[in-house]
């Protein structure tokens, strides 16, 4: 199992660009996440998804949207970037049930908006 | 907000000692997770607690869940310079679904 893929690994934008950032678990989680980490900050969920055609708001989602279409695949689409954009996001998964909580983490985008 | 206060924010020590870091909040929590970050990764989970006053250990790391459910602690001894890295605390509480709040981490510096 590859785990959770993130790409790209690195990423600069101009104000107003839009990305799309992938990720994709090939270990047929139910949930999915999107975390923002902010230098020297934890990490803020952005928006998460607890199976196919299910997603919703996490604490800090303006500025962002995200599909699942799949089990597999959470992308996360930053439509109008700006600058305090500018972050390093982390995709994660995990299977779900009780007493099952580990959090496997993708190695992260890092994202310049400038 | 932040609901998680995570402390010390950094801690510089030498090879061989003890490390303590703990998390508290005003809420009550279902769960508590450990995780380290190395650089340039994602966090990966050292220890999962599930209960109140649970106390689980993984190798030299031993964490405990708070028996007020509003804290948890993380021990680590005889530490060692691959100890360094970033370690946060998580939790879930009974409102918050299948969301987790995550602390602010501590930065923790071995010193040969």
């Amino acid at each position: 199992n590859a785990g959770v893929t993130q790409t790209p690994k690195f990423r600069i934008l101009k104000i107003g660009q839009s990305m799309t950032l992938q990720c994709t678990q090939d270990m047929n989680h139910n949930y999915m996440y999107w975390y923002r980490q902010d230098p020297g900050m934890g990490l803020k969920l952005i928006y998460y998804s607890v199976g196919a055609g299910i997603t919703d708001k996490g604490e800090v989602p303006n500025g962002y949207n995200v599909s699942r279409s799949t089990t597999e695949d959470f992308p996360l689409r930053l439509e109008l970037a700006a600058p305090s954009q500018t972050s390093v996001y982390f995709c994660a998964s995990r299977l779900g049930g009780a007493a099952n909580e580990k959090l496997f983490f993708g190695s992260g985008t890092q994202l310049s908006v400038l | 907000g932040q609901q998680l206060n995570q402390s010390p924010q950094s801690m510089f020590i030498q090879e061989g000692e003890d490390v303590s870091m703990n998390c508290t909040s005003s809420s009550i929590f279902n769960t508590w997770l450990w995780y380290k970050q190395d650089p340039g990764e994602g966090p990966v989970l050292l220890i999962a607690l599930y209960k109140a006053g649970e106390l689980t250990s993984n190798g030299r790391l031993t964490a405990q869940f708070g028996i007020t459910r509003k804290d948890s602690f993380l021990n680590i001894s005889a530490s060692i310079p691959s100890d360094v890295g970033i370690y946060f605390c998580a939790g879930r509480r009974e409102t918050s679904g299948s969301r987790l709040t995550f602390g602010e981490g501590t930065q923790l510096t071995v010193n040969p």
